[in-house]
């Protein structure tokens, strides 16, 4: 059974910082990795996806790794901003027909 | 292009009450997804489709029940409703295969039952 862990549980860092997240997975064969981001109470917006033959993704300021040997994710956050406040969710799906499987987050504030 | 929706965004229920959520995938994916969030949890998988079929089953109790329709929207419904059925419930949509199989989800419904 697939299991994803997220390190830190929570990390604070003032304004402008580079940082980041850890995400691995008990089961490195993978379909694919996604990343989210969550708001208190609200819903997940996928930030980037990277299939399991990827290596990274970028989008602006975020660039997501993947190490499928080693069982890893990590996203980097480049001069975080206040508005980067949120939790961030790794989810791994292992073929085409599972679901995803969800990682506890880690949640991040950025202080001014 | 519109998002996955879900209908309602808050629901209030009482203890052994019904109630029942939509979905609305984006068009063209042919895969929902439909999973339980508690307060401080990450999102527990509960139940899955493709093509208007059940796929994958998760941790759905089974008081609850979904489908998904011939416009693919889905509806989940949950009756007997306990206290602890209180979450955010979100559904997901994705195309499975292709060149993009990223997964979308809704802003949820936040279900607190009384």
């Amino acid at each position: 059974k697939q299991e994803v862990t997220q390190i830190p549980a929570a990390l604070s860092v003032p304004e402008g910082e580079n940082l980041v997240l850890n995400c691995s997975f008990t089961d490195s064969a993978i379909y694919n990795l996604q990343w989210f981001r969550q708001d208190p109470g609200k819903g997940l917006t996928s930030l980037l996806l990277i299939q399991s033959s990827q290596r990274e993704q970028t989008s602006g300021r975020l660039n997501a790794s993947l190490d499928k040997s080693s069982g890893r994710s990590t996203l980097y956050i480049a001069a975080s901003q206040p508005g980067d406040s949120a939790t961030y969710l790794c989810a791994v799906q292992n073929s085409g027909y599972s679901t995803l499987t969800f990682g506890k987050g880690t949640m991040l504030l950025v202080s001014p | 292009a519109a998002g996955v929706i879900q209908s309602p965004r808050h629901l209030i229920k009482e203890k052994r009450e019904t109630a029942t959520l939509k979905c609305y995938p984006i068009s063209r994916h042919d895969t929902v997804y439909w999973y339980q969030q508690g307060p401080g949890q990450d999102p527990q998988f509960l139940i899955s489709f493709y093509e208007k079929m059940q796929s994958d089953k998760g941790s759905i109790p089974d008081r609850f029940s979904a489908q998904q329709f011939s416009d693919y929207h889905s509806e989940l419904n949950m009756s007997s409703l306990e206290l602890g059925d209180s979450a955010l419930y979100f559904c997901a949509s994705r195309q499975r295969t292709g060149l993009n199989t990223e997964a979308f989800f809704g802003q949820g419904t936040r279900l607190t039952v009384v």
